[in-house]
């Protein structure tokens, strides 16, 4: 199953809302989660089953989605939230990710 | 804490072998699912492996299967991931993660990562 991302760059201010999509090649259900990665460190779980918040994980960070079409959202950027964000899907196997989403500060 | 420390990277030549480890602590490691991802420089994620708690069932990539071989010993609360033939396209961070039983099978605790370089 194959995850295609967009966009693969965002730029943003401190503030911003921003919503990032991922889209399986075939249906998976609820069967995604994102993760984010900052450089140097390994990826960090935001949410799984598509749109539970993971414990620890700020609120103003949601997933919503189902079947093809899924999305993160980022209310209120803060500093620490200018990383890298991956989806993965564990509907069925190869596990898979997608290609990524950089979010830099504008 | 939970923590997943990886060791074993290093340096190999092309057709070469190494065995990476992954020791685990703070949580109950036989319970818990266990999977390798590797992240080549610049490059995205790539999941490399899977093994269940207990048991023998695994699975592999299409790009090592035949060529790695993924390993726990639940006495040493340890994961192994022998690799052999190792091609310049191995060359990677490899990440030892935890699936969550209860979250949809997403990996919720990560090592540091250690590296691989295949040249």
């Amino acid at each position: 199953i194959q995850l295609t991302q967009s966009p693969s760059f965002l730029s943003a201010s401190v503030g911003d809302r921003v919503t990032i999509t991922c889209r399986a090649s075939q249906g998976i259900s609820s069967s995604l989660a994102w993760y984010q990665q900052k450089p140097g460190r390994a990826p960090n779980l935001l949410i799984y089953a598509a749109s539970t918040l993971q414990s620890g994980v700020p609120s103003r960070f949601s997933g919503r989605g189902s079947g093809t079409e899924f999305t993160l959202t980022i209310t209120s950027l803060q500093p620490e939230d200018f990383a890298t964000y991956y989806c993965q899907q564990l509907n069925s196997y190869p596990i898979t990710f997608g290609q990524g989403t950089r979010l830099e500060i504008k | 804490e939970v923590q997943l420390v990886e060791s074993g990277g290093g340096l190999v030549q092309p057709g070469g072998s190494l065995r990476l480890s992954c020791a685990a602590s703070g949580f109950s490691f036989r319970d818990f699912g266990m999977n390798w991802v590797r992240q080549a420089p610049g490059k995205g994620l790539e999941w490399v492996s899977f093994i269940v708690g207990i048991g023998r069932t695994t699975d592999y990539a299409d790009s090592v299967k035949g060529r790695f071989t993924i390993s726990r010993d639940n006495s040493k609360n340890t994961l192994y991931l022998q690799m052999d033939s190792l091609r310049a396209e191995d060359t990677a961070i490899y990440y030892c993660a935890k699936r969550g039983n209860y979250k949809g099978g997403s990996f919720d605790v990560w090592g540091q990562g250690t590296t691989v370089i295949v040249s």
